[in-house]
């Protein structure tokens, strides 16, 4: 599976968006890219994911670059209880076992 | 819905003790998958069970046993726990094919060996 590159950290004032970015420059293109979330001391969650058009759900939009070398979690309208560890991964859909690496991912603080 | 359950939630062992961790989802997912994650990293994935009756090494197998006991469980065995074994262990569960969804995650086990 592709690596995948985060920022650290970012800090995100409550009520506005948050855009958290990743780079995938060597993404293949049968691999799709998915976000996830670890809220403290809970398991990861899973948030979106996509192959190569952008994405909605109730929770976030996902925003692919027409390269796919890189894209864009946007959550809306951040709130308190968004802050947590963001995790974007590359994977290969129909791979055996569907294994999921987890890099360093971005801590994201949103604050009042 | 309960979608995938841990027990237990906390452990301590002594080093050289052995336990198992269990895990059962009730989504009717075919894979499974136990992941470490050690303070302040990511997760690392230690074994997986990409169907019923089959069983494969992740990154950091070594220590551990697993057992896919059914569709439902899939157990996780220290036969001889060492402090380095310390650390929080997520089960999660996926649909083995289709893109659509992702896994679905435990809230998690844990573990101090001292």
């Amino acid at each position: 599976d592709a690596k995948t590159t985060q920022p650290p950290s970012m800090d995100c004032a409550e009520g506005r968006a948050a855009n958290l970015p990743c780079n995938h420059s060597t993404i293949s293109g049968n691999e799709y890219v998915y976000w996830y979330r670890q809220i403290h001391s809970q398991g990861p969650q899973y948030i979106i994911h996509g192959l190569k058009n952008n994405e909605t759900n109730e929770m976030a939009s996902l925003i692919i670059t027409e390269d796919r070398k890189s894209s864009t979690l946007i959550l809306p309208h951040a709130t308190l209880r968004d802050t947590a560890v963001y995790y974007c991964i590359v994977r290969v859909a129909k791979a055996a076992g569907n294994k999921l690496t987890f890099g360093g991912g971005t801590r994201v603080l949103v604050k009042p | 819905n309960a979608g995938v359950t841990q027990t237990p939630k906390f452990q301590v062992l002594k080093t050289g003790q052995s336990m198992t961790l269990q895990c059962a989802q009730d989504m009717n997912h075919n894979s499974m998958y136990w992941y470490r994650q050690d303070p302040g990293m990511g997760l690392r994935l230690i074994y997986y069970s990409a169907s019923e009756g089959t069983t494969d090494k992740g990154e950091v197998p070594n220590g551990y046993n697993v057992s896919r006991l059914n569709k439902r469980e899939f157990s996780l065995r220290l036969e001889s726990a060492a402090p380095s074994q310390t650390s929080v262990y997520f089960c999660a569960s996926s649909e083995d094919l289709a893109p659509s969804g992702g896994y679905t995650f435990g809230s998690g086990t844990r573990l101090t060996v001292v």
